[in-house]
């Protein structure tokens, strides 16, 4: 069985710019969060889709933003990129909300130069 | 809401040695815990968890890990280490009720040295 697949692994912007980064779950898997990791915050929860709603979100600006697909594919945006945003973003699909085992993409990591 | 200390930043342990990887917890619930372990330019993956039951619990890679609640703490250990241990670690946890997301600690950078 596939695992979690993010695109683009890799991204370099301007600051100013927005980005999507996309995320297709495990196969089966209705459940996507989204993560950012930094050196200095560590891994911090950015938000929750199950069945195409948003069910729980972390402590980020509205500059952050994501969607799902019916077919259980997510996307996060990024708008008015600023230099703290530069991040490894990690997506975790799993069955269904609240269930306890998620299963992590590879990342993809965003520079903001 | 819960919380995650991971008491070491790094440690560095000679190959074939045993290691001990400190967590503690805090929160006001029961909770699941979890490791998980990142090699570098991956993500992150499920190491051991701890759901119920027996306290001590077995993972990949020859890991396992000891829920002590009255520590609040999950500890993970391997009693002899290799190369390809080196990589970050993270614990975690996730309260049984409701719909909240994994919480993690900040991570402890295992280095094996030859």
């Amino acid at each position: 069985k596939a695992g979690v697949t993010q695109t683009p692994r890799y991204l370099i912007k301007t600051r100013g710019q927005q980005v999507t980064l996309s995320c297709s779950p495990i196969s089966g898997h209705r459940s996507v969060s989204w993560y950012q990791q930094t050196p200095g915050q560590g891994l911090q929860f950015l938000f929750e889709y199950f069945s195409e709603t948003q069910r729980n979100k972390g402590n980020f600006p509205g500059r952050f933003s994501g969607r799902q697909f019916s077919n259980s594919r997510s996307e996060m945006n990024v708008s008015t990129l600023e230099l703290g945003d530069s991040a490894l973003y990690l997506c975790a699909s799993s069955l269904v909300t609240g269930f306890y085992e998620q299963y992590f993409g590879p990342g993809t990591r965003l520079t903001v130069t | 809401a819960q919380s995650v200390t991971q008491l070491d930043s790094q440690v560095p342990v000679f190959e074939e040695a045993p290691v001990e990887l400190r967590c503690n917890y805090s929160s006001s619930v029961s909770v699941y815990l979890f490791w998980y372990v990142q090699y570098p330019n991956q993500g992150l993956q499920l190491l051991l968890k701890y759901l119920s039951g027996s306290t001590l619990v077995k993972g990949i890679n020859g890991f396992e890990a000891e829920f002590n609640k009255s520590q609040t703490s999950f500890h993970l250990r391997k009693p002899s280490v290799h190369i390809s241990d080196t990589a970050e670690y993270f614990c975690a946890v996730r309260s049984h009720s409701g719909n909240t997301p994994l919480v993690f600690g900040k991570g402890t950078r295992l280095s094996v040295i030859a």
